[in-house]
């Protein structure tokens, strides 16, 4: 049974700090997604890495994946307000079956 | 593309009524997924189809049942709703073929259970 853990649960940082989210996962997986939900929305896809090593940037924030570590981490460059929300990993376990971890509330203060 | 279309939006039950929450998508993905948020937590897994014609079971999928009716539609079913059903019901869906594997989201269902 493939068991996701994501670090921290909840992060209140100021705006202009850099810091990282940890998915840590338990059984193998050559893919695995993050997504950011907004109170009270649907999930936003933001990344999707395909294979031991990829790395994906969008803005502020750059997704990292290590297949052999099983852990995929979310870093975040000098935050702001708008990219308050939770945020959730995804790894792909087998039988195409997707768990997600439990999710990190980011709080941004200004 | 309208992409993953859930219905209905909101529903009220009471205890012991059943009903089916209905998803399509219109992407033509192979494998279609059913989670339960409740209010604070993640998503936890249902049901999933990995492809026409299957259906496994996910992490929670005890008073629940499937349907994968066919390619694009995936309904999931309440026989006899309980309090603790009470949760926001998410269908996504992602195509295995390709690069991309991308997995796409509906709006979501707000059921209560009285």
């Amino acid at each position: 049974e493939l068991k996701v853990e994501q670090n921290p649960l909840f992060l209140s940082m100021q705006e202009g700090k850099n810091y990282t989210i940890y998915c840590n996962y338990s059984t193998t997986s050559d893919r695995l997604y993050w997504y950011r939900q907004d109170p009270g929305k649907s999930l936003e896809s933001l990344f999707v890495l395909l294979s031991n090593g990829a790395v994906k940037q969008e803005g502020r924030l750059m997704a990292s994946l290590d297949t052999k570590a099983r852990l995929s981490t979310l870093h975040i460059t000098a935050a702001v307000h708008d990219l308050s929300a939770t945020y959730f990993c995804l790894p792909d376990g087998a039988g195409n079956m997707l768990t997600f971890g439990g999710g990190t509330r980011l709080m941004v203060k200004p | 593309n309208a992409g993953v279309t859930q219905t209905p939006k909101f529903q009220v039950l009471k205890t012991g009524q059943s009903m089916t929450l209905q998803c399509a998508q219109d992407m033509n993905h192979n494998s279609m997924y059913w989670y339960r948020q409740d209010p604070g937590m993640g998503l936890r897994l249902i049901y999933y189809s990995a492809s026409e014609g299957t259906t496994d079971k996910g992490e929670v999928p005890n008073g629940y049942n499937v349907s994968r009716l066919n390619k694009r539609e995936f309904s999931l079913r309440l026989e006899s709703a309980a309090p603790s059903q009470t949760s926001v019901y998410f269908c996504a869906s992602v195509s295995w073929e390709g690069s991309s594997n991308e997995q796409y989201f509906g709006p979501g269902t707000r059921l209560t259970v009285t």
